[in-house]
Parts: C-alpha cells; sequence; structure tokens
C-alpha cells in the first residue's frame, strides 16, 4: 500500500522568511497530492493540493511542487507569517481513489 | 463549519464500557473515513468507506467496529479499550470520482480518553 514520509518533523523560521516541506510517496499510481494545515486544537484543513499531469501549483504565497519520476511533493511558504505556524500534513491518494494517506506531520513555528 | 459532524466533542470512558462515535456529512459525498490522531501516530488512517461498502481496515484491532448504514452516517463502536486508545479520532468524507482523488473534509473530532 501507499507510505508517505515527510520532512522535516518540526520547523521554525524567522517572520518574513522561506520555509519548505518535502514529502515521498511509494505507490506511483498515486494521482492526487493535497496539502493540509491543522492549527492548535483544530481539524485539518486544505489550502493547496496538485494533480500529477500538473508540475507546480501556486496560490499567493503558497505553492507546491512535484516530480513524479523521483515521486516526490514539496510545499513552499513564502514571506512567512506567525498565523503559519501551525502542523503541515502531505498526503497522498491512489488510483483507486478516496484512500488519503498521510504524512507525519510537519510543526512550523513562524517566530516575529 | 465544514459540513462534517462529529458527537461527542469529549468522551471519557472505563476500560469495560461501550460507547459509539457518530460521524455525520451533509456534502452529498460518497466516501467516508475514520481517522486516529495521536502523538505518536499522527492521521492514522482506520477505515474507509466507498458507497457504504467497507473498503480498507488498516489492521484495526477488533475493539474498534466501524458501521456505515447509508452515505451520510458513519459510526465507531467502541468497546473493552485500552489506555492506548486514548487519542483524536476524527471523520472524513470526500466524494470519489472514478479513481481521482478529491479533497477531503474533517470534522471537528472527538477527544476520546480511555481510563
Amino acid at each position: 500500500g501507499e507510505n508517505v514520509e515527510q520532512h522535516p518533523s518540526t520547523l521554525s523560521v524567522q517572520e518574513g522568511d522561506s520555509a519548505v516541506i518535502k514529502c515521498t510517496y511509494s505507490d506511483s499510481a498515486s494521482n492526487y497530492f493535497p496539502w493540509y494545515k491543522q492549527e492548535l486544537g483544530k481539524r485539518p484543513q486544505l489550502i493547496i493540493d496538485i494533480r500529477s499531469n500538473v508540475g507546480e501549483k501556486k496560490d499567493q504565497r503558497i505553492a507546491v511542487t512535484l516530480n513524479k519520476t523521483a515521486k516526490h511533493f514539496s510545499l513552499h511558504i513564502t514571506e512567512t507569517q506567525p498565523e503559519d505556524s501551525a502542523v503541515y500534513f502531505c498526503a497522498a491518494v491512489g488510483n483507486q481513489g478516496g484512500k488519503l494517506i498521510f504524512g507525519q506531520g510537519t510543526e512550523l513555528s513562524v517566530k516575529p | 463549519e465544514t459540513g462534517v459532524t462529529q458527537t461527542p466533542r469529549h468522551l471519557v470512558m472505563g476500560m469495560t464500557n461501550k460507547k459509539s462515535l457518530k460521524c455525520e456529512q451533509h456534502l452529498g459525498h460518497n466516501a467516508m473515513y475514520w481517522y486516529k490522531q495521536s502523538a505518536k501516530k499522527p492521521l492514522e488512517l482506520m477505515f474507509v468507506y466507498n458507497f457504504k461498502e467497507q473498503t480498507e481496515n488498516n489492521s484495526v484491532p477488533s475493539r474498534f467496529s466501524p458501521e456505515c448504514p447509508n452515505s451520510s452516517h458513519l459510526f465507531l463502536h467502541l468497546h473493552t479499550l485500552q489506555p492506548e486508545d486514548s487519542a483524536l479520532y476524527l471523520c472524513a468524507s470526500s466524494q470519489s470520482r472514478g479513481g481521482r482523488g478529491t479533497e477531503a473534509f474533517f470534522g471537528q473530532g472527538t477527544r476520546l480518553t480511555v481510563v
């Protein structure tokens, strides 16, 4: 089955700096790669996603890149702000649909 | 509010008790999931239902028993749990489209404590 590895587990940056979180997946048939943000005490919420037919997607300060050959994808946050502090999860969905497998999460801390 | 509602929000139960967690979605989705979130294994997939049929059971102990009576409701029946089962249990739903993944929406979770 699918296995998703996420690094780093914790990341601390200064406000205004960039943050990068990386994930690898094992199932080459996976076709959908969402990223979720979970603030303390709240549910995970989708912030950006990418499909296997696209190499890069951007939404304001966040972007995601996908390398299908290497089976890895990354989240990039630019001009970080204190409200970006949260736990971020990457995930992968296989071609059988539905089965969303998450990485271990990255706790991002943005220091003012 | 994501359209996925879980009850109760908090639950404390003894190891000999039987309780049930409930999840309800009003998004018209055809897939529902149970995840366990703990410090050791964040967002661990437990069960998947597609069109009310269970399609995934990730080696979950039999003391956890899922039930999906229709595509809008999902239950997790609990009995003779262990203290290590204490965690946040999250329900999610999504629309499965011919093998293509789509966004999953999460409920608020049930914080379970087994004493």
